[in-house]
Formats: C-alpha cells, structure tokens, sequence
C-alpha cells in the first residue's frame, strides 16, 4: 500500500525559498503508471494544483505560479521534491504531494493517494 | 479550466439525499472528473474518478454523473460521517484546476 509523507521547514522567510520532500513508501517514483503532483490550500480555501513529474523526468506546472516552482525525482531515495522561490506570505498554505495515475493512450489521470499535508508559513 | 461548484454549502440531515453540482467553463475531455472528500485536518480523500467510477472502498451511496461541462455527485442517503467539504477536480487538461467546494452541514 502506497503511503505518501511531507517533510520540511515550517517557517520560511518573505523572498527565501520554500523546499519540501515527499517521501514515498509501498511503490516506486520510477514507475511509468504514475505522475507525482504537488498541491497546496491556504487556510480555510480551496485546494491549488502546483504541479507534477513523471518518471520520465517531464514535468508541468500551474502557469499562475509565474515559473516559481519546479518539482524534482530523487530516484535513489524514491522521494520528489518541489521548490518555491521568492515566497510571499501569499504562499502560506498546507501542502500536499499526492500519486497520479498515468496512461500512455489517456495521459495524466486522477490523483488516489495524498500525503497528510505539511504546514508551510512564510513571515520574517 | 474554471471549475463553479453550487451550491457553496448545503444544509441537510441524516437519511436526506443530497446533490451537488459542478460546471466546467469548458468541455473536460475524456469526462477526466474527479471527486474528492476532505475533512477538517485531512487530506482530500479520492470518491469519484471519470466522473461516476467509485474508488476503491468507497459506499455505493456515492454516485456521480455528467459529462461535457457539467457534472454532478449524488449521495443517496446522507450519514454523519458524510458531512464534509466536497470538492470536483478536472484532470483532462493542464493545468489541473479543482471547484472552489461545497460543505454539506447537518
């Protein structure tokens, strides 16, 4: 059974750069069936898709985060990773990584399994 | 894509059915239509997938139809564990884009 975890600061000043890891145990990053997203949802609002990877090292992101982010495979460890830079208290937010399922003939499919989520807070 | 979700909450009781709406500003291809549960504190919690296939574990008093630009989750008779926010997911066109939700309140 896949189990996705968060880690990383909790704190990150105004302008730095926002790095989290996403742990992922019971399946491997390297399979060609899945994409691996990451999703944020500042408190008390909807949820934002920030982007994803495939095993192939292709990724896509959200256009309205301005080419901030970029999410990163880390094969050896079976974890992915996302950094944001030049935060702003607008980037405050739980974020989440979460499993997609990949189809050659369909494409991307729907996200199944999600991390618990990690609180991020940006202020000096 | 822009997702409107209607109505933003929805109050109901136990036993009552409830029916929420979702509609695409544009046509989801492949009706790619996804719809998730979340409770305070969790993770959004996979329900729905192509618009009307449960996921694995989930009741079948879940149920979800559409096509096109709209789409709609039914939820046959409402439990208390039921009562949540609801929110539909388009995955049929980058970028990915989720509705704003609908809480269902007792």
């Amino acid at each position: 059974q896949v189990q996705l975890q968060e880690s990383g600061p909790g704190l990150v000043k105004p302008s730095q750069t926002l790095s989290l890891t996403c742990n992922v145990s019971g399946g491997s990053i390297t399979s060609g069936s899945h994409y691996w997203s990451w999703i944020r949802q500042p408190a008390g609002k909807g949820l934002e898709w920030i982007g994803r990877i495939y095993a192939s090292g292709n990724s896509d992101y959200n256009p309205s985060l301005k080419s901030r982010a970029s999410v990163s495979l880390d094969r050896a460890k079976n974890q992915f990773s996302l950094m944001m830079s030049s935060v702003t208290a607008a980037d405050t937010a739980v974020y989440y990584c979460a499993r997609g399922h990949y189809d050659i003939l369909i494409g991307p499919y729907y996200m199944d399994v999600w991390g618990k989520g990690a609180t991020v807070t940006v202020s000096s | 894509i822009v997702l409107t979700q209607s109505p933003g909450t929805l109050s109901l009781s136990p036993g009552e059915r409830a029916t929420l709406s979702c509609r695409a500003s544009q046509t989801v291809s492949g009706t790619n239509l996804a719809w998730y549960q979340q409770k305070p504190g969790q993770a959004p919690r996979l329900l729905l997938y192509t618009a009307s296939n449960r996921a694995a574990g989930i009741p079948d008093r879940f149920s979800g139809s559409g096509s096109g630009t709209d789409f709609a989750l039914t939820i046959s008779r409402l439990e208390p564990e039921d009562f949540a926010v609801y929110y539909c997911h388009q995955y049929g066109s980058s970028p990915m884009t989720f509705g704003q939700g609908t809480r269902l309140e007792i």
